[in-house]
C-alpha cells in the first residue's frame, strides 16, 4: 500500500528549532510536499521537494532523500504562531497525505 | 488568489438524510477533490476529477458518490447519511496532477450526522 509516517506531535519552546520527519512509501512519486494547518482551517501549502536536497523559504527548510525516502521539515526561531498540524505528502497523480504531526510551541 | 469556497461551514443531518456538500473554485483549475478528516487520521481522499463529468474514486469512496457537471463546481453526495460520516469535509483543487503542483483547499464543512 501506499503511506507516509510522521510523529504524531512535537513540542518546542519559542526561538528553538524542530525537525519534522516523513518517510513514505508510495509508486509514481513525483515529490514530496509539506502542509500546514492551523486548529479550525484549512491545510495550505508550505513547500515542494522534486530533487534530492535542502529547499530553504524563509525560517522553513524542507528535505528530501529519495533513495531513502525519506523527507524532513525543518522550523526555524519557532514562534507561537508556528503551532499547527504539519502534513507531509506524497505528489503522485493525486496527494497522498501523512496523518500530521502536530506542533505545540511553548513560550 | 485562488479561492475555494464551501457551501456550509456546519451542518447538521440525520441518519438516511440524503447530503450535497457544494465546491466552487474560481481559478478555472482543471482538478479538484474531496477529502475526509477525522482525528488521527489525516487527510482520506474520497473522490476527485480531472474534468468536467469525469470522477474517480479515492480511498474511501464507500457511502458518497460526486457530480462534476461545471469546471468550478464538485459536489458531494452522501446518498444516505449515517453516523460514520460525521467529520470535516475538505474541498481542494489543483492547476495540474503532475510533478509540482500545490493544492488550494476550502474553509472545510463540518459534518455531524446524529
Amino acid at each position: 500500500g501506499q503511506s507516509l509516517e510522521q510523529p504524531s506531535e512535537v513540542t518546542a519552546v519559542e526561538g528553538a528549532i524542530v525537525q519534522i520527519n516523513c518517510t513514505y512509501q508510495t509508486s509514481g512519486f513525483y515529490g514530496l510536499s509539506w502542509y500546514q494547518q492551523h486548529d479550525g482551517g484549512a491545510p495550505t501549502f508550505l513547500s515542494y521537494n522534486a530533487l534530492d536536497g535542502l529547499e530553504e523559504t524563509g525560517r522553513f527548510s524542507s528535505f528530501l532523500s529519495r533513495s531513502d525516502s525519506y523527507g524532513y521539515l525543518l522550523l526555524q526561531e519557532l514562534q507561537m504562531k508556528d503551532s499547527a498540524s504539519y502534513f507531509c505528502a506524497a505528489n503522485t497523480d493525486k496527494l497522498i497525505f501523512g496523518t500530521g504531526t502536530r506542533l505545540q510551541v511553548f513560550p | 488568489d485562488v479561492k475555494v469556497t464551501q457551501s456550509s461551514r456546519y451542518l447538521v443531518k440525520r441518519t438516511g438524510e440524503k447530503v450535497f456538500l457544494e465546491c466552487v473554485q474560481d481559478m478555472d483549475h482543471e482538478n479538484m477533490f474531496w477529502y475526509r478528516q477525522d482525528p488521527g487520521l489525516g487527510l482520506r481522499l474520497i473522490y476527485f476529477s480531472y474534468d468536467v463529468k469525469m470522477k474517480e474514486k479515492g480511498d474511501i469512496p464507500e457511502g458518497y458518490s460526486v457530480s462534476r457537471e461545471k469546471k468550478e463546481r464538485f459536489s458531494l453526495i452522501l446518498e444516505s447519511a449515517s453516523t460514520n460520516q460525521t467529520s470535516m469535509y475538505l474541498c481542494a483543487s489543483s492547476p495540474t496532477n503532475r510533478g509540482d503542483y500545490e493544492q488550494y483547499f476550502g474553509p472545510g464543512t463540518r459534518l455531524t450526522v446524529t
